[in-house]
């Protein structure tokens, strides 16, 4: 089945603490991973594609296909990074989505 | 660049209306939009795959007598709720995939659109 998967639903951490936000997902072709982020009231915006292979505000993801993983991590977290984020899978030859369930990242102060 | 509007960007209606919400690609063309709904603190649900010039495909459980789309053109989709219910009340939220090749494969999403059934 194909399905996004992440386990927490918060995520709490103090400023300037490492972040790992989890993904996993199971497919049977080769998929496109993204991470969408939701601030408080704004749209969801993209904020990392697999394929790009870069670095947005201070985000890094890398897609560990032996793991079936997608993790989005950042080394110091920054009160502003608090917000919802979803990872998303689309299947070659389509662009359909299937979202992970979302994160809650808080960054205490 | 990849900008997506949906208008409006609030409804309140009573029972038994429909609604209209559209749904424009701004600044490029979008081969293909996605229509969700999202429950608060819940994840996105999809609803149906909007493709220019054909009949949008409904994902399971989506009314599609209910909610009618139309993507009459590259830029703009629109989803209609028909008769809605209060249980209808909820946050809709369009996507839209680019044509040009740098942005293949990659949704970029609107605003979203609350809607409140009375």
């Amino acid at each position: 089945a194909q399905r996004v998967t992440q386990p927490e639903k918060l995520l709490s951490v103090f400023k300037g603490a490492p972040v790992e936000l989890k993904c996993n997902y199971s497919y049977s072709g080769s998929p496109e991973l993204f991470w969408y982020v939701q601030y408080s009231r704004q749209r969801l915006q993209l904020l990392l594609r697999h394929i790009s292979r870069e670095s947005i505000k201070g985000f890094t993801a890398d897609l560990n296909k032996g793991e079936t993983s997608f993790h989005l991590k950042k080394p110091f977290a920054q009160e502003e990074d608090s917000a919802m984020y979803y990872c998303a899978l689309s299947g070659s030859g389509t662009y359909k989505y299937i979202f992970g369930t979302g994160t809650r990242l808080k960054v205490l102060a | 660049g990849a900008v997506v509007s949906q208008h409006p960007s609030w409804v309140i209606c009573k029972s038994g209306t429909s609604v209209k919400i559209e749904c424009r690609s701004l600044d490029f063309q979008a081969t293909t939009m996605f229509w969700y709904r999202q429950f608060p603190k819940q994840s996105l649900m999809l609803m149906a795959t909007s493709n220019e010039g054909s009949k949008a495909t409904y994902e399971q459980g989506v009314e599609k007598d209910k909610f009618l789309i139309n993507h009459a053109s590259l830029t703009l989709s629109t989803l209609t709720v028909t008769s809605a219910h209060p249980e209808d009340s909820s946050f809709y939220i369009c996507s839209a995939s680019a044509r040009e090749r740098s942005l293949q494969e990659t949704q970029y999403f609107g605003p979203g659109t609350r809607l409140l059934v009375l």
